[in-house]
């Protein structure tokens, strides 16, 4: 079975700390996809990444940077956070279809 | 307004009965793709429609896609209460990217 893992389940950041968000997967899958989701929003795309130091931006990357220096590694980084970024992110990851999701981090920023 | 929008937005329903969710989009699809998520959790994989099939079933899951109307349905049949989550349709171009649709939630009382 897939297995994709976000480091944190939970966090809570203050406004303009640097944040990490850490995913990593464990099937050689070329493809990683960082999402938020916020109620009412859905999930929207923040950036991808089709391989190892390749990215792509989303639909919402303005406030994001990511990088993928390992195939099973993907980092979301948040330069400078701010409240308008609490949300749950998801990582996911795929050769293809189907995506195989982690278990998210809800991040709050304060 | 967003590729895949689900409809509609919450379904209640009794144990027993039959859910069905219908979700719309905009634009051309490689294939359409059904996700499932419990409560503050990941996304799981459901079923997966290519552009040219009209009709799949997995289980319980019945799916139909209508790319004339750019339309599909999730019917899930004999529910149960282990089927309350929400449930998101995604549509596929290319690049692995899949778009998101901002969900129904189902709620299946025993």
């Amino acid at each position: 079975d897939v297995k994709v893992t976000q480091s944190s389940r939970y966090l809570v950041k203050r406004t303009g700390e640097k944040v990490f968000l850490e995913c990593v997967q464990d099937m050689d899958h070329e493809n990683m996809f960082w999402y938020r989701q916020d109620p009412g929003l859905g999930l929207r795309l923040i950036y991808f990444s089709y391989d190892v130091k390749m990215k792509e931006k989303g639909d919402i990357p303005e406030g994001y940077s990511v990088s993928r220096e390992k195939k099973e590694r993907f980092s979301l980084i948040l330069e400078s956070a701010s409240t308008n970024q609490t949300s749950m992110y998801l990582c996911a990851s795929s050769f293809g279809s189907p995506l195989h999701f982690g278990n998210g981090t809800r991040l709050t920023v304060t | 307004s967003q590729q895949g929008e689900e409809d509609p937005q919450a379904l209640s329903i009794q144990e027993g009965e039959n859910a069905t969710m219908n979700c719309s989009y905009k634009t051309s699809i490689n294939n359409l793709q059904w996700y499932r998520q419990n409560s503050g959790r990941g996304l799981v994989h459901l079923i997966l429609i290519r552009s040219n099939e009209r009709e799949k079933h997995s289980g319980r899951l019945r799916v139909t896609l209508d790319t004339s109307k750019k339309s599909s349905s999730l019917l899930i049949t004999a529910s149960r209460a282990a089927d309350t989550a929400s449930y998101f349709c995604a549509t596929f171009k290319s690049y692995g990217k899949l778009t998101f649709g901002q969900g129904t939630i189902l709620t299946v009382h025993p």
